[in-house]
């Protein structure tokens, strides 16, 4: 199966800009959709396709795509933004119906 | 409102089974296709396995082929996931995600709370 490849673990200082970035073939050919996850919830789409944000989530929140990543800039990150974020896409080692995560990124918020 | 609602979860020892449901309210359930995604402890969010819009094609990831079984009753908007011959890494919470696929948009838009499958003697 495809790979994606994120950091994991992330620091940023309240109110400063951080930056989460996900690698893989796959992102050649699909844009990768992101999900934070806190501790006994369940997971929320931030960004999916080329930068869009479902409603309810903060302008706050951005993607953007080079070649083989995918990126999720938090820009002024707040108290609440500290999470794991997940990225995905299809996978494209089969007949790209099957899906791949990244392994999650742990953000902490100084 | 658009939601998704599992249950069917417990405590099963290795070896054993278990039928997972997903009750889908607030869209039309037989224009998606659906997908399993597990959390297991202290690891990172997994796809398990998915299943086309009419049921006729269902996919899994490797490490749970031939002992999983997705299935789907649009009738009832419901979801389910038969697991068999389970072992102790199959313990996770156990999401019902909805897949949303338009255009250049492919993403997982609706997270049901999640159900907590242990595997344990």
């Amino acid at each position: 199966s495809s790979e994606l490849t994120q950091d994991p673990a992330v620091s940023v200082a309240l109110g400063q800009t951080v930056t989460i970035t996900c690698q893989g073939d796959s992102l050649r050919i699909y844009y990768a959709s992101w999900y934070q996850h806190k501790p006994g919830q369940a997971p929320v789409v931030v960004i999916y396709g080329k930068n869009n944000r479902p409603s309810g989530i903060p302008g706050r929140f951005s993607g953007s795509n080079s070649r083989n990543t995918a990126s999720l800039t938090i820009t002024g990150a707040q108290a609440e933004d500290e999470a794991d974020y997940y990225c995905n896409s299809r996978d494209i080692s089969g007949n790209h119906v099957t899906w791949v995560f990244g392994g999650g990124t742990k953000l902490t918020v100084l | 409102e658009v939601q998704l609602v599992e249950s069917g979860g417990g405590l099963v020892q290795p070896g054993g089974s278990l039928r997972l449901s997903c009750e889908a309210s607030g869209f039309t359930f037989s224009d998606f296709w659906m997908t399993w995604v597990r959390h297991a402890p202290g690891k990172g969010l997994e796809w398990v396995a998915n299943i086309k819009k009419d049921g006729s094609d269902k996919y899994y990831v490797d490490s749970v082929t031939g002992r999983f079984t997705i299935s789907r009753d649009n009738a009832k908007k419901s979801l389910s996931l038969q697991m068999n011959s389970l072992r102790a890494e199959d313990t996770a919470v156990y999401y019902c995600v909805r897949e949303y696929s338009v255009y250049e948009n492919d993403v997982f838009d609706i997270w049901g709370q999640g159900t907590m499958v242990t595997v344990s003697s």
